[in-house]
C-alpha cells in the first residue's frame, strides 16, 4: 500500500525557517518523480515544487523559488521541502505528492494527509 | 504562467443530477489537464488524467472532455459522496497550475 506521511509543520515567526519531511512506503521511490503542493486555509490548490527522481533536477513556484528547497533521500525514502524567509502568506497546508508520470502525463496519484505551516508573529 | 479558469465557482445540485463544470485554459494546453476532487480536511484526490482518461479505482459516473484550452468535468448521476470541491489543473508546462475550484454543493 502506498503511503506518503508528512511531519515538520508548526508556528513559526515571519522570517524564520522550517524543514517538511515526506516519508514514503509502499511502491520504489526512486522510480517517481514527487512534488510539494499547498493551500492556504480557505482557499484553493497551489503547486509548489517538483523533484525527479534521481534528485538532479527541480522546478518551483516563482512564490518560493529562492527561498523552498526540494530534495529527497532515496536511501531513506524521503522527500523534503526546507523552507526559509518565511512569510505570513506562506501560511498553509502542505502536502507531499506522488507523481505517477501515467503514460507521460504528470498525475499527482497519490498525497499525504497535509502538514499546517502557521507564520505569525 | 499559464491561468486556469474554472466555472462555476460554486454550484448547487441535488443527488441524481447531472452536473458539468467548465474548466478554461489561457493558452493551448493539449491534453496535458488533470482533474481532482477534494472533500473538507482531506487531500485532493485525482478522478481523471489526461482530459479524458479515467483515473483507476473512480466511478464511471465522471468523466472528462475537451482539449486545446477547454475542458468540461461531467457527473452523470450525483450521488451523496460526490458533494465536494473539484480542481482542474494543468500538466503541460511548469509550473502546474490548479484551477480555482468549484465547490459542489447540495441543494
Amino acid at each position: 500500500e502506498v503511503q506518503l506521511v508528512e511531519s515538520g509543520g508548526g508556528l513559526v515567526q515571519p522570517g524564520g525557517s522550517l524543514r517538511l519531511s515526506c516519508a514514503a512506503s509502499g511502491f520504489t521511490f526512486t522510480s517517481y518523480w514527487m512534488h510539494w503542493v499547498r493551500q492556504a486555509p480557505g482557499k484553493g490548490l497551489v503547486w509548489v515544487s517538483r523533484i525527479y527522481g534521481d534528485g538532479r533536477r527541480t522546478a518551483y513556484a516563482d512564490s518560493v523559488k529562492g527561498r523552498f528547497t526540494i530534495s529527497r533521500d532515496n536511501a531513506k525514502k524521503m522527500l523534503y521541502l526546507e523552507m526559509n524567509s518565511l512569510r505570513a502568506e506562506d501560511t498553509a497546508v502542505y502536502y507531499c505528492a506522488r507523481d505517477s508520470d501515467t503514460y507521460g502525463y504528470s498525475v499527482l496519484d497519490y498525497r499525504g494527509q497535509g502538514t499546517l505551516v502557521t507564520v505569525s508573529s | 504562467d499559464i491561468q486556469m479558469t474554472q466555472s462555476p465557482s460554486s454550484l448547487s445540485a441535488s443527488v441524481g443530477d447531472r452536473v458539468t463544470i467548465t474548466c478554461r485554459a489561457s493558452q493551448t494546453i493539449r491534453n496535458y489537464l488533470n482533474w481532482y476532487q477534494q472533500k473538507p480536511g482531506k487531500a485532493p484526490n485525482v478522478l481523471i488524467y489526461a482530459a479524458t482518461s479515467l483515473q483507476s479505482g473512480v466511478p464511471s459516473r465522471f468523466s472528462g472532455s475537451g482539449s486545446a484550452t477547454d475542458f468540461t468535468l461531467t457527473i452523470s448521476s450525483l450521488q451523496p459522496q460526490d458533494f465536494a470541491t473539484y480542481y482542474c489543473q494543468q500538466s503541460y508546462s511548469l509550473p502546474y497550475t490548479f484551477g480555482q475550484g468549484t465547490k459542489l454543493e447540495i441543494k
